[in-house]
């Protein structure tokens, strides 16, 4: 599977709304999950299947996943949503997971 | 609720093997699909291998394949990796993962994750 482009970093003001793309050709053929890892944790699910939230999960985080961009949304940013956050998908043709490279959101 | 708990990293030389342990409860662990994903210090997450809910066939990253094996013991709730051949590159965090899915949707994800431990092969 082709690599998952994710920017290596964000910068959002508390309050404002935080967009982390990710981009592969025609990643909207796939579906997207993505990961939360705050510093010195393992990463915890946030979002599945492009815009599904686990319980537990705050309204605030959403998704969506259109052509060759699948982007995670985190409205009214608060300073407990630092980390970084990546991407993944399931590459069919071998089972293999493949993660992005993960973009820091930093909260200003 | 759901707890993976991993031990078995360490400081080790290139070139020697150690084995990576992963005790999974709150779940029937035969029901599912386990992974390990590994993540070097101040880089991304990379998946490493998958193993079957039987044990029955398993599947690796190319940069893992031929060197690592991924088994579980279903009577002990229990994955492991086997690493050999280690080399400096292969210094990251081991985190053991379980798979998950949706019968009317054709993907796989990960719910959830244990605390990782840490493997340096360093001489």
């Amino acid at each position: 599977s082709s690599a998952l482009t994710q920017p290596p970093s964000v910068s959002v003001a508390p309050g404002k709304t935080a967009r982390l793309p990710c981009e592969v050709h025609n990643i909207g053929s796939k579906s997207v999950h993505w990961y939360q890892q705050r510093p010195g944790q393992a990463p915890v699910l946030v979002i599945y299947y492009d815009n599904d939230r686990p319980s537990g999960i705050p309204e605030r985080f959403s998704g969506s996943n259109s052509g060759n961009t699948a982007t995670l949304t985190i409205t009214g940013v608060e300073a407990g949503d630092e980390g970084d956050y990546y991407c993944q998908v399931w590459d069919d043709n071998s089972d293999h997971r493949v993660f992005g490279g993960g973009t820091k959101l930093t909260v200003l | 609720q759901v707890q993976l708990v991993e031990s078995g990293g360490g400081v080790v030389q290139p070139g020697t093997s150690l084995r990576l342990s992963c005790v999974a409860s709150g779940f029937t662990f035969t029901n599912y699909d386990m992974h390990w994903v590994r993540q070097a210090p101040g880089k991304g997450l990379e998946w490493v291998a998958l193993i079957r809910y039987d044990g029955k066939n398993d599947f690796y990253s190319d940069s893992v394949k031929g060197r690592f094996t991924i088994s579980r013991d279903n009577s002990k709730n229990t994955l492991h990796l086997q690493l050999s051949s280690l080399r400096a590159e292969d210094t990251a965090v081991y985190y053991c993962a379980r798979d998950n899915y949706r019968t009317t949707a054709y993907s796989y994800y990960f719910d959830f994750w244990g605390q990782g431990t840490l493997v340096t092969v360093s001489s």
